[in-house]
């Protein structure tokens, strides 16, 4: 099935400084999700993406899908102490039919230092 | 509340002494998957069902067995558990049609397995 890179897999910033985690594929998309997992908590739907070329963007959460479909990217601008987590790629799987659920990257850590 | 509940929350056992982790929502989905989470390794996919009576493997369903009797309930079954078996679990549920693809996920169970 497909797979994805996801990088970094641990980032320390600044509260304030901007972060970005990137998803990477050697294959062409379908669609793309990114998920946040608190620390002790459990993975939250954040978003979906499908469309080439796609920015969504939520506060100060901005999702960007590439314009060929195999990278994607969440940016967080300015953090906060509330950003604090592991952020997830997922993709669909089997998104022509037969198998369902997703297929997760390895997270990249947020760590924020006041 | 919409949601998804998991029990246990938190597990010690022996090697190969039976257990069952319980997953039920009460959202009337019809898919849900298992999923366990392993430092470096993300998470990965167990077993998913479509429907009642419909379940089919993941990527690592080794070890493993899993039921849908009912729509609500999807319990994962540890015949004879291993220490390699020790992980953070997760069940998770969607509805079903096309469109948004959103997985809701149970607050885990935390397993060890001696």
């Amino acid at each position: 099935g497909q797979q994805v890179m996801q990088i970094p897999q641990y980032q320390h910033v600044q509260e304030g400084e901007d972060f970005t985690t990137y998803c990477n594929s050697s294959t062409t998309l379908s669609n793309i999700q990114w998920y946040k997992q608190r620390p002790g908590g459990h993975p939250v739907f954040l978003i979906q993406l499908v469309k080439s070329g796609e920015v969504k963007k939520q506060k100060r959460l901005t999702f960007q899908f590439g314009e060929a479909k195999k990278n994607s990217s969440l940016h967080i601008t300015a953090t906060q102490t509330t950003d604090v987590g592991t952020y997830f790629c997922a993709l669909r799987r089997g998104a022509g039919g037969g198998a369902d659920g997703l297929t997760f990257g390895k997270g990249t850590h947020l760590i924020i230092q006041p | 509340e919409a949601q998804v509940t998991q029990n246990p929350r938190y597990l010690i056992t022996v090697t190969g002494k039976k257990l069952t982790v319980t997953c039920s929502q009460n959202m009337n989905h019809e898919y849900m998957s298992w999923y366990r989470q392993d430092p470096g390794l993300g998470l990965r996919q167990i077993y998913y069902s479509m429907n009642v009576e419909v379940t089919d493997k993941g990527d690592v369903p080794e070890g493993y067995k899993v039921s849908r009797k009912e729509k609500r309930n999807f319990p994962l079954i540890l015949e004879s558990p291993s220490p390699n078996q020790t992980s953070l679990y997760f069940c998770a549920s969607r509805p079903g049609g096309q469109g948004l693809y959103t997985q809701y996920f149970g607050p885990g169970t935390r397993l060890t397995v001696l």
